[in-house]
């Protein structure tokens, strides 16, 4: 499977401002994702990222608030824009490949935010 | 839609108990199943898979086998340490369209 580099690993970032999380993966992969994960819960996708054209986000989460980029099969970043102390969680990309040897789903370490 | 249902936490088991943590799950077709860990701080690990009917995934002492027949994937570990005192997430991943998490089950084992 792939080696996904997250970084950072963790933040603390004051209240209105906006961090940049970035994932490489060591080969390409098909479909990437990213996911949040709130304190003592389990997670939740946050959006597909598409190579090449908007993400595809989930009930509850919009482009202005997570925007997402991912120029290659290999790189993907989500910004957390205007945090509050709410956006205080883990977040997680995750990337899929479907060839050959490389199939399976693969996380990132995590990036673990903390707003004050 | 899928989903993956696990047993609710916190489990919490003296050192060299044997541990079970289920899980069930929902899905069209024939989906892989697998167990992730987080340990305290960190992120997730992917701790052991089955890929189809009847397959039994291990890792680190732990076991899980692929039940088409009651669509479950249990964890079992017969003998826990305190350094698995974790977060066990079973999930699932329907031919890479859909990857769905269970809420997960923290493990606490004491000395």
């Amino acid at each position: 499977s792939a080696v996904i580099s997250q970084k950072p690993s963790r933040d603390i970032c004051q209240r209105g401002t906006s961090l940049t999380i970035q994932c490489q993966v060591d080969s390409q992969v098909t479909m990437m994702f990213w996911y949040r994960q709130q304190p003592g819960q389990s997670l939740t996708l946050i959006a597909t990222a598409n190579q090449g054209s908007e993400a595809t986000y989930e009930s509850g989460f919009v482009i202005d608030k997570f925007p997402i980029s991912r120029p290659n099969l290999t790189f993907s970043t989500l910004t957390v824009s205007n945090m509050s102390p709410e956006d205080s969680s883990i977040y997680l990309c995750s990337g899929v490949g479907t060839s050959s040897g490389n199939y399976g789903y693969t996380f990132g370490s995590g990036t673990r935010l903390t707003v004050v | 839609g899928d989903s993956v249902t696990q047993m609710e936490g916190p489990v919490t088991l003296s050192e060299e108990a044997f541990l079970t943590i289920n899980c069930t799950y929902t899905a069209t077709g024939y989906p892989s199943l697998f167990w992730y860990v987080q340990y305290p701080g960190e992120g997730l690990q992917l701790l052991l898979k089955a890929t189809k009917a009847d397959d039994k995934g291990s890792n680190k002492g732990f076991e899980a086998t692929y039940r088409k027949e009651t669509t479950s994937f249990h964890l079992e570990k017969g003998s826990v340490q305190v350094s698995d005192s974790a977060v066990y997430f079973c999930a699932l991943d329907n031919y890479g369209q859909n990857f769905v998490f269970g809420p997960g089950t923290r493990l606490s084992v004491l000395p």
